[in-house]
């Protein structure tokens, strides 16, 4: 079973600063993987998907790259409303589904 | 526009059933694959269950050991989490997604959740 790990766990940035979330799968996933972010009692919404391409609607502040087992989103320039948690998903093959990081909390600093 | 609502959510008593539903609106339902994500209170997310748009490929997660049953109605438009032998720490709040166009990786719409208590 593919395992992701999201670091850091927390990260403190103030508005307007660079935010950059890994994501690292413990074996290659190709570009298998999407983005989300979740608001407190909010459900998640899709950042990224297939690793880089922004889903509909999604401002150009936020970009995905990587492939394979190292996988980065970047927020380019932070607005108050991006402070929310993190998380990134891969599908598999075999087993057949899908697997989401633990998260990374974005806060304000 | 998309609009996906989960129902069927409540307190249970371990051990009992429970079954959820999804109801869908503003696409063809029939031609998407739609899963369960839950998350438990304070925690991440879970993915459950999936189900093609022809219920002909229908996967779960390892965790649940044949407890938890998805099945669709594409002449309801609705998808549906048949829930047994519960247990606490299936106590979550139970997301209901469509999985993007074929080939794209990522939930791209998502109901808002139905909470599941498990405790006596």
């Amino acid at each position: 079973e593919i395992v992701l790990t999201q670091s850091p766990a927390t990260l403190s940035l103030s508005p307007g600063e660079r935010a950059t979330l890994s994501c690292r799968a413990s074996q290659s996933v190709s570009s298998y993987l999407a983005w989300y972010q979740q608001k407190p009692g909010q459900a998640p919404r899709l950042l990224i998907y297939d690793a880089s391409n922004r889903a509909t609607g999604i401002p150009a502040r936020f970009s995905g790259s990587g492939s394979g087992t190292d996988f980065t989103l970047t927020i380019s320039s932070l607005e108050p409303e991006d402070f929310a948690v993190y998380y990134c998903q891969q599908r598999s093959n075999w087993p057949p589904g899908y697997t989401f990081g633990q998260g990374t909390k974005l806060e304000i600093k | 526009e998309v609009h996906l609502v989960e129902s069927g959510g409540g307190l249970v008593k371990p051990g009992g059933s429970l079954r959820l539903s999804c109801a869908a609106s503003g696409f063809t339902f029939s031609t998407f694959s739609i899963d369960w994500v839950r998350q438990a209170p304070g925690k991440g997310l879970e993915w459950v269950s999936s189900i093609d748009s022809s219920s002909t490929y229908i996967f779960y997660a390892d965790s649940l050991k044949g407890r938890f049953t998805i099945s669709r109605d594409n002449a309801k438009n609705s998808l549906y989490l048949q829930m047994n032998s519960l247990r606490a720490e299936d106590t979550a709040v139970y997301f209901c997604a469509r999985e993007s166009a074929a080939g794209m990786i990522g939930f791209d719409y998502w109901g808002q959740g139905t909470l599941v208590t498990v405790s006596s």
